[in-house]
């Protein structure tokens, strides 16, 4: 079957770097996207992976290990508008077609 | 805003009915997907459309169907409601076929509410 894990929540400074981690397990691997969703919002994207390596956009980086089936989210100079939910997404094909799966987020809290 | 709209925003109905949740993509979109999110969890997949022929299907019940018609737009129809089916539904659109290079952009989300 197809599973993504990461953690429910993190707490981290105002100023500070976090990370949030994702693993997954899925065939036909296509490629890890994280999305971003404040309270009562909409997810919003951030990134995509397909290969190893490292993306980054501005505050946000994501990283993608596809022997490891795991990436990451690196959020830097943490501001309080970043407390939100972060999701990972695994896109995948197999028989059914195109698939994105969600992981079940995490809450990421910001304190000053 | 994203560019795609949902309507109704809001939906408030008793268990049995059935409604039909309403989404118009982006401007040059060719594909749409429907999603489920309940109570702080996460996205449940449902379907995706693709310049009208269905694509690719997630956990879909039975009692839920989907269609995307000539211009695009694309509706949700649930019936025989259940509490259990209380969640927001959130559409999204993108460029691509696949879903998978391109960035999906999601609606506001229409919140359903079984009672």
């Amino acid at each position: 079957g197809q599973s993504l894990e990461q953690p429910s929540e993190v707490t981290a400074v105002e100023g500070a770097i976090v990370q949030i981690n994702c693993t997954y397990q899925t065939s036909g691997f296509y490629g890890l996207s994280w999305y971003q969703q404040h309270d009562g919002g909409a997810p919003t994207f951030l990134s995509y992976n397909a290969l190893d390596g490292l993306e980054e956009t501005g505050r946000f980086s994501s990283f993608l290990s596809r022997s490891d089936s795991y990436g990451y989210l690196l959020l830097q100079e943490l501001q309080m508008k970043d407390s939100a939910s972060y999701f990972c997404a695994v896109q995948s094909e197999n028989t059914g077609g195109f698939k994105t799966i969600f992981g079940a987020g995490t809450r990421l809290f910001v304190k000053a | 805003d994203s560019g795609v709209t949902q309507t109704p925003k809001h939906l408030i109905t008793a268990t049995g009915q059935r409604v039909t949740l309403r989404c118009s993509p982006r401007s040059g979109d060719l594909s749409v997907y429907w999603y489920q999110q309940s109570l702080d969890q996460g996205l449940q997949f449902l379907i995706q459309y693709y310049n009208g022929e269905e694509r690719a299907k997630g956990n879909i019940l039975e009692r839920f169907s989907a269609q995307q018609f000539p211009d695009l737009h694309s509706e949700l129809n649930l019936s025989s409601l259940e509490l259990g089916d209380s969640a927001l539904y959130f559409c999204a659109s993108s460029v691509e076929a696949s879903g998978v290079t391109d960035t999906q952009y999601f609606g506001p989300g229409t919140r359903l509410t079984v009672l």
